[in-house]
């Protein structure tokens, strides 16, 4: 049973370039969520996607988007680097649920950006 | 912002003894969850508490919630030299889907 996946693994990248990471879900999860995590700090929320629409957003500008594919994977693209979106950048899966569900999430090995 | 905040930031005890984390919250919850980072990877998930539970085993791990409080602690008993990592109190505040995490507590086992 497959875990929650990404790709790539490391990423460089510049000021004012552009960047698509991506996730595949655990194997039976439908939901994809994806956090920021900055050295020393604790993972926050950017967004989440379920049936291939946003379902819910954290404070982050507009240069960062997201899209869902039918198979539930997921891509996170952010426009317009700047140093500051250096970051470990994490996915991860549930099973979309009722309200008052657990929402338990499983989270994949991260995306480390690094912006020069 | 974090909603969660982790006590102590950093802890470093002797492999056998028990370590002991805490974390506070700021709003109502469905549920709290405790993960588990070393050095720098991906989160694995260790134990999840809903808001109507007080107290959850899971091998050496042991949680309690207190909700009129909105705190929680992570008690890991026996420690080894492979719990060294960092550990994350997560929050699904109630009405919302996504995790709210704090900002850590750093634990050093020394062999």
């Amino acid at each position: 049973d497959a875990g929650v996946t990404q790709s790539p693994t490391h990423l460089i990248k510049t000021r004012g370039q552009q960047v698509t990471l991506r996730c595949s879900p655990k194997s039976g999860h439908d939901t994809v969520s994806w956090y920021q995590q900055a050295l020393g700090q604790g993972p926050q929320f950017i967004f989440q996607y379920y049936e291939e629409e946003e379902r819910q957003r954290g404070n982050f500008p507009d240069r960062f988007s997201g899209h869902q594919f039918p198979n539930y994977s997921s891509e996170l693209n952010v426009n317009a680097l700047l140093l500051g979106d250096s970051a470990l950048y994490l996915c991860a899966s549930s099973l979309s649920s009722l309200a008052g569900g657990d929402n338990e999430q499983f989270f994949g090995p991260g995306t480390r950006l690094t912006v020069l | 912002s974090q909603q969660g905040e982790e006590d102590p930031q950093a802890l470093s005890i002797q492999e056998g003894e028990n370590a002991t984390m805490n974390c506070s919250y700021k709003t109502s919850i469905n549920n709290l969850q405790w993960y588990r980072q070393n050095s720098g990877r991906g989160l694995v998930h260790l134990i999840l508490i809903r808001s109507n539970e007080r107290e959850k085993h899971s091998g050496r791990l042991r949680v309690t919630l207190d909700t009129s409080k909105k705190s929680s602690s992570l008690l890991i008993t026996a420690s080894r030299a492979a719990d060294t990592a960092s550990y994350f109190c997560a929050t699904r505040d109630t009405g919302r889907r996504a995790l709210t995490f704090g900002s850590g507590t750093r634990l050093q086992v020394q062999p």
